[in-house]
């Protein structure tokens, strides 16, 4: 059962444009969204993460935007740049759960000169 | 601060043995997960350890195991090693549980022939 829906799978941005992925989830309990950026040969690393309390979060260039109404999330990569081709993955987690962390199937993004 | 190291960081075994793989966490850190990645199945949850104890686990066989350490280092082992057990094993330490950061090491390549 996939609990975390993640698209696209694979996303073509130009130099400077927005990079947008989705995430839709369906258990309510989770309270907790982080996204992951990884390039090929290392692990994930955090990117921005989330909770359900406010709407949105940015950091830099990335911003997260949370409908809790809808169950979904987002990242927003601004001014995409072709360091920042990697795969993405959203995740979530509900705090009694601990930390076991639940991914989106993950997005490969190219960012072309 | 040094970041999460996982030993070795690849492994070929053959079909029936077992492997033991290791991870130490971030200074401070005491919690630990494991996670399995692979191109079919994304990245799974395997099991989470804090203060020695086992905590979470995952939709994995009981081939699967691990332990922590009283300095929170962790192990895993796969027993009976089958051809589906070839991935990428991730660790990732926290500094407790539910407080939802998660960093990761770079994995452990593991290739079953």
């Amino acid at each position: 059962q996939q609990q975390v829906k993640q698209s696209p799978q694979s996303l073509i941005v130009q130099k400077g444009g927005i990079s947008i992925i989705n995430c839709a989830y369906e258990n309510t309990a989770f309270d907790y969204f982080p996204w992951y950026q990884q390039f090929p040969g290392k692990g994930p690393a955090l990117l921005i993460a989330i909770r359900p309390d406010v709407s949105e979060k940015k950091e830099g260039r990335f911003t997260i935007s949370f409908n809790k109404s809808a169950k979904q999330f987002s990242l927003h990569i601004m001014d995409s740049q072709p360091g920042d081709s990697a795969t993405y993955f959203c995740a979530a987690s509900k705090g009694n759960a601990g930390n076991m962390l639940t991914f989106g199937g993950g997005t490969r993004l190219m960012v072309k000169p | 601060k040094a970041g999460v190291t996982q030993t070795p960081r690849y492994l070929i075994k053959t079909r029936g043995q077992q492997v033991t793989l290791s991870c130490s966490p971030i200074s401070g850190h005491r919690s630990v997960s494991w996670y399995q990645q692979t191109p079919g199945q994304g990245l799974q949850f395997l099991f989470e350890y804090f203060s020695e104890t086992q905590r979470n686990k995952g939709n994995f066989p009981g081939r699967f195991s691990g332990r922590q350490f009283s300095n929170s280092r962790s192990e895993m082992n796969v027993s009976t090693l089958e051809l589906g057990d070839s991935a990428l094993y991730l660790c990732a330490s926290s500094l407790t549980r539910g407080v939802g950061e998660q960093y990761f090491g770079p994995g452990t390549r593991l290739t079953v022939t």
